[in-house]
């Protein structure tokens, strides 16, 4: 079974600019996960897509997007982009049970803002 | 909402001993909390998970224990490695999402 697939691995973009990231699950996953990874704030919560639907949203600001198509391939926009958002950026998918699932992350996207 | 405290941000043991790492929660509702292996460069990597109506759980050298009362869980590796060398995190699940710890550097020294 094919793990977790994340494109780019690598974004270098400049402040004020914005981007996609992409996400696609393993198959059978409905349930995909959006997680910033930086050395001082360890995984923090960006956002679910269940279903096509976001089901959980953690505290970002309305800059960071994102959404779930039919297929459960995910993608995360960053608009209007600060050198803070400089970071990995992990999705991980999962069979959404509401008790809870075992997360499993693909490879990251490492953004550079500069 | 859920807040997960880890400790020791950074853990050295000689090759041989064991290695616990703990963590606790502030939500009692949580009631699914994994433990996740990230190697330099790599994606983080379910290593162990238990519910909260279970009070431990072994796979090989690696045990997991939970204190419901307390709210407190610890992973514990027995005979350490060098390949056991790398970032540990510990998680809560609250019902809605997974929170995690800052993480643990654990080496290993041969």
């Amino acid at each position: 079974k094919a793990g977790v697939t994340q494109t780019p691995r690598y974004l270098i973009k400049t402040r004020g600019q914005q981007v996609t990231l992409s996400c696609s699950p393993i198959s059978g996953h409905r349930s995909v996960s959006w997680y910033q990874q930086t050395p001082g704030q360890g995984l923090q919560f960006l956002f679910e897509y269940f279903s096509e639907t976001q089901r959980n949203k953690g505290n970002f600001p309305g800059r960071f997007s994102g959404r779930q198509f039919s297929n459960s391939r995910s993608e995360m926009n960053v608009s209007t982009l600060e050198l803070g958002d400089s970071a990995l950026y992990l999705c991980a998918s999962s069979l959404g049970d509401r008790g809870g699932s075992p997360l499993h992350f693909g490879n990251g996207t490492r953004l550079t803002v500069t | 909402g859920e807040n997960v405290e880890q400790h020791p941000s950074t853990l050295s043991v000689q090759e041989g001993d064991s290695a616990v790492i703990k963590c606790t929660y502030s939500d009692s509702a949580s009631n699914y909390f994994p433990w996740y292996k990230q190697e330099l460069g790599k994606r983080p990597q379910l290593i162990i998970d238990i519910r909260s109506n279970v009070g431990e759980k072994k796979d090989q050298r690696i045990a997991v224990t939970l204190n419901k009362t307390a709210k407190h869980f610890s992973l514990h590796i027995t005979e350490t490695q060098p390949e056991d060398s790398a970032v540990y995190f510990c998680a809560a699940y609250d019902g809605n999402k997974l929170v995690f710890g800052a993480g643990t550097i654990l080496r290993v020294k041969s």
